[in-house]
């Protein structure tokens, strides 16, 4: 089945800098890679997404790129707000149409 | 507005006992799933149901049950709860055509003791 390594497990950013999370996957037949943000107390919540015949999409403040290739995919957040803190999943869509999460990054943005 | 959510939002349970945790939503979605979320694991698939009468293993289903009667709901039971069944529980639903766009509940938090 799919395996999805997330990096890092823990991040902290001064508020106006960046912020990088990194994944990887096993399965060459994933084709959509969703990533999801989690706030304390609440479920995830689907933030952006990128399919694979994509290399980068981009949502105001946040951006997405994928390489098929190296089988890599990682969410960029610029000019972080301290309400960008939370715990952020990526996913892989594989086979039978089933979505393997990674284990999480829990970001800080620091006033 | 639809929404899915889940109860009771806390249970706190002794080892042994059968417990049920509800799931409910008006999305009308097909899709149905339950994760749960422990420290360093993420969000694991136990359960999920592509339909009414359809259920399917996830990777941790070992102790756990599922049963889909109707659109709106999956309830998860754990047949006879044990302490590494400690964990926060996720529902999520998602439309037939994108498996990839999850909704998911708020949470129940299930203490075994």
């Amino acid at each position: 089945g799919e395996n999805v390594e997330q990096h890092p497990s823990t991040l902290s950013v001064q508020e106006g800098d960046s912020a990088v999370i990194k994944c990887t996957y096993s399965d060459s037949a994933s084709n959509y890679f969703p990533w999801y943000k989690q706030e304390l107390g609440k479920g995830p919540q689907l933030i952006i997404d990128i399919r694979s015949n994509v290399g980068e999409k981009k949502d105001q403040r946040i951006a997405v790129t994928l390489n098929k290739t190296a089988k890599h995919f990682s969410l960029h957040i610029t000019e972080t707000q301290p309400e960008d803190s939370a715990v952020y999943f990526c996913a892989a869509l594989g086979g039978y149409q089933k979505v393997t999460f990674g284990t999480g990054t829990k970001l800080q943005v620091i006033p | 507005d639809a929404e899915i959510t889940q109860s009771p939002r806390h249970k706190i349970t002794e080892t042994g006992r059968q417990v049920t945790l509800a799931c409910h939503q008006t999305w009308n979605h097909n899709n149905m799933f339950w994760y749960r979320q422990d420290l360093g694991h993420g969000l694991r698939l136990i359960h999920y149901s592509y339909g009414v009468q359809d259920t399917n293993k996830g990777e941790v289903s070992d102790g756990y049950s599922v049963s889909r009667s109707n659109t709106e709901d999956l309830p998860l039971t754990l047949e006879s709860a044990a302490s590494s069944q400690t964990s926060v529980y996720f529902c999520a639903s998602s439309e037939t055509g994108a498996p990839y766009e999850q909704y998911f509940g708020p949470g129940t938090r299930l203490t075994v003791t």
